[in-house]
């Protein structure tokens, strides 16, 4: 069965670095997002991408985050300089059609990025 | 503001004893309903939606879930719970027009044989 895969499963980094995670959305799907959980707290939206382009993004997604499609396969989220608070659970996820109304999202088993 | 909560944050039941998953929610348009669950591991996986129609909505893994409007809630039942049902459950809600689903903050559960 298709999967969404991610890598690493989980980064350990220093604060100010750049991070990148790598997300394998499933190979027919158009949509593509990130969300992310800290420990505790609830599953938040990041961002959505459509198209080559961002579609939505909350209000978490500042300067500091960016996303890239950079070939046919790979989906991106780039953290420029890591924060303390940045540590969290990130999951990508994909789907064949846009809007939540739609169908089914198809999640990753996250990457955990640590930030020390 | 849109939200979800869950409050249950750890259920503990036996093995073959019924389940009920609190969800309710605060959205100002007509709300889609889902879950999800998490298993070690794993990434989330969706168990069922609501859109329209039939308030009770049956999923995968023997689980459904009732829709009720006049109390903002979205409950998860299974009549029956197996041990492989340990994980993390996640109610969420998106609406027509958004990409972003809202998420609960997530109730564990934990079986006992």
């Amino acid at each position: 069965e298709p999967e969404v895969t991610q890598t690493p499963s989980h980064q350990v980094t220093q604060m100010g670095q750049e991070v990148i995670l790598r997300c394998v959305p499933i190979s027919n799907h158009l949509y593509f997002y990130w969300y992310r959980q800290i420990l505790g707290q609830k599953v938040e939206f990041l961002v959505s991408f459509y198209n080559n382009e961002i579609s939505e993004k909350s209000e978490i997604f500042d300067d500091q985050f960016s996303v890239e499609r950079p070939d046919g396969s790979n989906f991106t989220l780039k953290i420029r300089s890591t924060k303390l608070e940045d540590s969290a659970m990130y999951f990508c996820a994909s789907t064949r059609q846009g809007g939540t109304d739609t169908g089914e999202l198809f999640f990753g088993e996250g990457s955990r990025l640590t930030v020390l | 503001a849109q939200s979800v909560t869950q409050p249950d944050i750890h259920i503990t039941v036996s093995e073959g004893a019924s389940l009920e998953l609190r969800c309710n929610y605060s959205y100002g348009a007509t709300p889609y309903l889902f879950w999800y669950v998490q298993s070690p591991g794993q990434g989330l996986q969706l168990l069922l939606k609501y859109f329209s129609g039939d308030t009770l909505v049956q999923g995968i893994k023997g689980f459904e879930a009732e829709f009720k409007r006049s109390q903002s809630s979205f409950n998860l039942r299974k009549p029956s719970v197996h041990w492989s049902d340990a994980a993390e459950y996640f109610c969420a809600v998106g609406a027509y027009n958004t990409d972003k689903l809202i998420f609960g903050t997530g109730t564990r559960l934990q079986v006992f044989p």
